[in-house]
């Protein structure tokens, strides 16, 4: 079975700094891994997602992941945070032989002025 | 493209009482699965079909929850009698059949239960 697991339930940040948002995962066979965005009173939206094909994987909103194996990582990052950011994050995988997507606990994300 | 469609939008009712969602996919769409995201908490996965049938229920409390989509298209999901720790949002989500493992869930809004 596979999981994730996404370190630090909230994270603050000031406007214009970096977005770096941490989600490892687990599954015995290659992942395929998600990053979804849910703004207050909204359903998720997906950011980006990881199929293996490229391991830098780039996102809507200037967001952008990077996989990495060694790491069993799949970290979410954006260089300049705006405050249209301020939402909850879920990373999420799902393996080849499973359709079934499990998510995170989530990070909430505050952007300050 | 209309989107995923859920109702109601918010539902409070008292505990041992009964509530019913409604889901409506994106046209088109062969799997759909409802999710229950308790606050502060992921969305964990309740039941998934493909079409009219069921692919995974192993996490729906079957002693209480009850899911069906009958045509394929629109699904329901209920609660009976509902219990103080099912208040929760009740996403709904659908995928294209030929999207696979790496397709994209499209999810609703979701429909917030309140259980008093």
């Amino acid at each position: 079975a596979q999981s994730v697991t996404q370190l630090g339930s909230h994270v603050s940040v000031s406007e214009g700094a970096l977005v770096l948002l941490r989600c490892n995962y687990s599954s015995s066979v290659p992942p395929y891994l998600f990053w979804y965005v849910q703004y207050p009173n909204q359903g998720l939206q997906l950011l980006l997602k990881y199929t293996s094909a490229a391991t830098l994987v780039k996102g809507i909103n200037g967001f952008e992941a990077e996989f990495k194996k060694s790491e069993t990582s799949f970290h979410l990052t954006k260089p300049s945070a705006h405050m249209s950011d301020a939402a909850e994050y879920f990373c999420a995988v799902r393996s080849s032989n499973d359709y079934k997507l499990s998510f995170g606990a989530g990070t909430t994300v505050t952007v300050r002025a | 493209e209309a989107g995923v469609a859920q109702s109601p939008r918010y539902k409070i009712i008292e505990k041992r009482q009964s509530v019913a969602f409604w889901c409506n996919p994106i046209s088109g769409h062969a799997t759909l699965y409802w999710y229950q995201q308790i606050l502060g908490q992921g969305p964990k996965l309740l039941i998934q079909f493909q079409n009219n049938g069921v692919v995974d229920d192993s996490q729906l409390p079957k002693d209480r929850f009850s899911a069906e989509r009958l045509k394929g298209v629109d699904s329901t999901l209920k609660i009976q009698p509902a219990k103080l720790e099912d208040s929760a949002v009740y996403l709904c989500a659908s995928s294209l059949q030929s999207g696979g493992a790496s397709g994209e869930l499209f999810f609703g809004e979701g429909s917030r239960l309140t259980v008093l």
